[in-house]
């Protein structure tokens, strides 16, 4: 059952194109949406993550929207570079004393230089 | 590096069969998480562990075990090993309470049953 959808699950973007992928959630009982990045034969990494109180977080060329009423978050990679091709994944962390994390499909996303 | 060690970083083993893998957590990360990453349904969580105590499951099977040990260090049992069960295995840790409850990964076990 999945509790967090992703799209699109691939992604062509020219080198300086914004990047854009779209999570949606169902339960309501998420607490912190992270987004991960994982390059082939590694394991995903913290990229940036929001809390539910805020619409909007940036870090460098990294910025999460997020739509508490809409159960909507997106990542956009701006300036996309060659080095960002990678899988990205949303992810969402459910509330209370467990915390595990429940992640979308990923997004396979490729930068064209 | 995130400092979560997996071991082995790669396994081949023939269906039937029974294997473990290991995880050390990062320095003073309590919470031990195990996660099954596979082509068809992406990465799953399996179980997670929280000073030596079970704290959550997820979609673990009946032939999965796992346990955290009092260094804190974790293992995950697969058994009775089927084809399908051939995927990436992640680790991840966290340390619990505040807000700080980010979880770093693993590098994985590739675990491939033949």
């Amino acid at each position: 059952q999945q509790q967090v959808k992703q799209s699109p699950q691939s992604l062509i973007v020219q080198k300086g194109g914004i990047s854009i992928i779209n999570c949606a959630y169902e339960n309501t009982a998420f607490d912190y949406f992270p987004w991960y990045q994982q390059f082939p034969g590694k394991g995903p990494a913290l990229l940036i993550a929001i809390r539910p109180d805020v619409s909007e977080k940036k870090e460098g060329r990294f910025t999460i929207s997020f739509n508490k009423s809409a159960k909507q978050f997106s990542l956009h990679i701006m300036d996309s570079q060659p080095g960002d091709s990678a899988t990205y994944f949303c992810a969402a962390r459910t509330l209370g004393s467990a915390r595990q994390l429940t992640f979308g499909s990923g997004t396979q996303l490729t930068v064209l230089p | 590096d995130s400092g979560v060690t997996q071991t082995p970083k790669h396994l081949i083993t023939a269906t039937g069969q029974r294997v473990t893998l290991r995880c050390s957590p990062r320095s003073g990360d309590l919470s031990v998480y195990w996660y099954q990453q596979s082509l068809d349904q992406g990465l799953q969580f399996l179980i997670q562990y929280y000073n030596g105590e079970e704290r959550a499951k997820g979609n673990i099977l009946e032939r999965f075990s796992a346990q955290q040990f009092p260094d804190l260090h974790s293992e995950l049992n697969l058994s009775s090993l089927e084809l399908g069960d051939s995927a990436l295995y992640f680790c991840a840790s966290s340390v619990l309470g505040g807000g700080n409850t980010e979880a770093f990964f693993g590098q994985g076990t590739r675990l491939t049953v033949v």
